[in-house]
């Protein structure tokens, strides 16, 4: 079973600040996920990270896939309160392909942004 | 809206009753998947189909589940006999058959039994 760890489980901040949230796992995937989700709603798709090494940027969000495609990181600059959420990694198996898309799930982390 | 849409979204039940949830994936993915999440818990993948065909399930995904998708369009998931421990949400999500195409999810279907 492949398993996604996510740290830290929670994080409360103040608007302006700038956090790291992490996606570590022994095994590989080949490729990576990263998910936001709001209380009462499913999730919604941020990134997707393919290449061991690659980084990614959505305006504030910057993410990061391991060279060895077994971690990940989300890092948001100058958090805003519309940032808060559940933030959820997820990972398909194996070392390509991965085309029948069996996510795993980290348990996420709960961003509280306040103003 | 052409958004995967699940009903209904909230359900109350009293333990051992039957319960039926469905799903409506956007009309051009073949690839329809359940998922559940449970508090402080990320989703957890209970069974896809690729057009109407099953092709794999959750150890999780006990005798008293079961899900299809008859005409490879909408999907439902019943769970039979309900017990507390059922108590989540119940998340379809559909895709493209394309290796990276993105996994869009519905809303959910929350699930409360008493």
């Amino acid at each position: 079973t492949q398993l996604l760890e996510q740290s830290p489980q929670f994080l409360s901040i103040q608007e302006g600040e700038n956090l790291t949230v992490y996606c570590n796992s022994s095994s590989v995937f080949s490729s990576l996920q990263w998910y936001r989700q709001e209380p009462g709603e499913g999730p919604v798709l941020l990134v997707t990270v393919v290449t061991g090494g690659e980084v990614k940027k959505l305006k504030r969000l910057t993410f990061q896939f391991g060279d060895a495609r077994k971690d990940s990181s989300l890092h948001i600059t100058a958090a805003q309160p519309g940032d808060t959420g559940l933030y959820l990694c997820a990972g398909a198996p194996g070392n390509s392909g991965g085309s029948n898309y069996k996510l795993t799930f980290g348990k996420g982390t709960l961003l509280t942004v306040n103003p | 809206d052409t958004g995967v849409s699940q009903n209904p979204r909230h359900k109350i039940t009293k333990r051992g009753q039957n319960v039926t949830f469905r799903c409506d994936p956007i009309s051009e993915h073949n690839r329809l998947y359940w998922y559940r999440q449970t508090l402080g818990q990320g989703p957890e993948f209970l069974t896809y189909f690729q057009n109407e065909a099953q092709l794999e399930k959750s150890r999780l995904l006990s005798d008293r589940f079961s899900a299809e998708r008859p005409k490879g369009s909408f999907s439902t998931l019943e769970i039979q006999r309900t017990e507390q421990g059922d108590s989540a949400m119940y998340l379809c999500a559909s895709r493209t058959s394309i290796n990276t195409g993105e996994l869009f999810f519905g809303e959910g279907s929350r699930l409360t039994v008493l």
